[in-house]
């Protein structure tokens, strides 16, 4: 079975700072991996997703992730944040299209002036 | 423009009733999900369909009902044996020929009162 460890459930950091999300995940297969967020009361928006090509994926608003096999790893990171980037993000993977994704619990950004 | 509505956006709802949360798409997406989100609980999967008339439960389906009659529509009943319903739902499609990812709904908060 599938699951998804984010690390963190809530993290704040400066504006202009680094931003770094972590999330780790298990699966049987390759997987597709997915990072969305999530503004209050909103649905989910897709940030980026890797599925197979190239390990280093960018995404929407300077996101970006990496897939590490080794680690099991697909943190999500942008070089410097803005008070806008303020939300939840969920990491996601599913082993194929047929099976549903599964979510990580999330981790709440804060961005602080 | 295409895309998914959920409806109504807020639903109160008395104890040992049963509600139905709308979820309509124009996206033509074969896959449609229910998740129901609690704080720091993440999407916990409740229902999905794959194709008209064939849906699967999820995680946590006690106490939920769905049906699939149009590729268009998939509501979701909560029913009286659904003891903690409070909670915000989120509805998702899933345009299986691409790259497995989801669209989601804006989402119904729905109270107990």
């Amino acid at each position: 079975a599938q699951s998804v460890t984010q690390l963190g459930s809530h993290v704040s950091v400066s504006e202009g700072a680094l931003v770094l999300l972590r999330c780790n995940y298990s699966s049987s297969v390759p997987p597709y991996l997915f990072w969305y967020v999530q503004y209050p009361n909103q649905g989910l928006q897709l940030l980026l997703k890797y599925t197979s090509a190239a390990t280093l994926v960018k995404g929407i608003n300077g996101f970006e992730a990496e897939f590490k096999k080794s680690e099991t790893s697909f943190h999500l990171t942008k070089p410097s944040a803005h008070m806008s980037d303020a939300a939840e993000y969920f990491c996601a993977v599913t082993p194929s299209g047929n099976t549903p994704l599964v979510f990580g619990k999330g981790t709440r950004l804060s961005v602080i002036a | 423009d295409g895309g998914i509505t959920q409806s109504p956006k807020y639903l109160f709802r008395k104890e040992g009733q049963n509600v139905t949360l709308s979820c309509e798409q124009n996206l033509n997406h074969d896959a449609m999900y229910w998740y129901r989100q609690d704080p720091g609980q993440g999407l916990r999967l409740i229902y999905y369909s794959q194709i008209v008339n064939d849906f699967q439960k999820g995680d946590i389906a006690e106490g939920y009902s769905v049906s699939r009659e149009k590729k268009e529509s998939f509501p979701l009943t909560v029913t009286s044996a659904q003891k903690n319903p409070t909670a915000f739902y989120l509805c998702a499609t899933q345009n299986r020929g691409t790259y497995y990812g989801y669209t989601f709904g804006s989402g119904t908060r729905l109270t107990v009162v």
